[in-house]
């Protein structure tokens, strides 16, 4: 089976960078996606990561190590509609397995 | 596009009662999906569908049943409800399979009394 770890709950001020870390436990890994959740609204995706390394899309971006089985969220110039809950997310197989989700509070 | 659509928003039924959730697609996707939300928890894969007339089970599949007739469409069916079922329940879409990017649909909050 699939199990991932994220910190439940993470806060940061307006401007700020985060991190929100992501570790997974699967077999016949392809690749770690990250989504965002508003309170009441449904997921979007954020990114998805199949290779070893860095990937940037606009204030965000998503690490990977597989060998470490290891990723990562990095959200820079915090605003404060970034407030949401994310979601990191493993395909193995035809089946996607979400993380239980980082909450991330975002202060004036 | 209307993208992906799920009816009904809200539904309220009594233990034992069975109910349809319906969710369609027009995006042409082949990859189709359930999730159970439980409050302030992750999704849990009920069942997904890789084509018409191909689906299988996920994590948590006990107590609901799927079916693919169509390439649009993918419902949800509940065979006897129980309290536990009582989550918000999102269908989503992909292009062919789960690593493509998944597209949610608003979700149906369901609550069994």
């Amino acid at each position: 089976g699939q199990s991932l770890e994220q910190p439940s709950e993470v806060t940061a001020v307006e401007g700020a960078i985060v991190q929100i870390n992501c570790t997974y436990q699967t077999s016949g890994f392809y690749g770690l996606s990250w989504y965002q959740q508003h309170d009441g609204g449904a997921p979007t995706f954020l990114s998805y990561n199949a290779l070893d390394g860095l990937e940037e899309t606009g204030r965000f971006s998503s690490f990977l190590s597989r060998s470490d089985s290891y990723g990562y969220l990095l959200l820079q110039e915090l605003q404060m509609k970034d407030s949401a809950s994310y979601f990191c997310a493993v395909q193995a197989g035809n089946m996607l397995t979400f993380g239980g989700g980082t909450r991330l509070m975002v202060k004036p | 596009n209307a993208g992906v659509t799920q009816t009904p928003k809200f539904q309220v039924l009594k233990t034992g009662q069975s109910m349809t959730l319906q969710c369609a697609q027009d995006m042409n996707h082949e990859y189709m999906s359930w999730y159970r939300q439980d409050p302030g928890m992750g999704l849990r894969l009920i069942h997904y569908s890789v084509g018409a007339g191909i689906t299988d089970q996920g994590e948590v599949p006990n107590g609901y049943n799927v079916s693919r007739s169509t390439t649009e469409d993918f419902p949800l069916r509940l065979l006897s409800a129980a309290p536990s079922q009582t989550s918000v329940y999102f269908c989503a879409s992909s292009l062919q399979e789960s690593t493509d990017t998944q597209y949610f649909g608003p979700g149906t909050r369901l609550t069994v009394l």
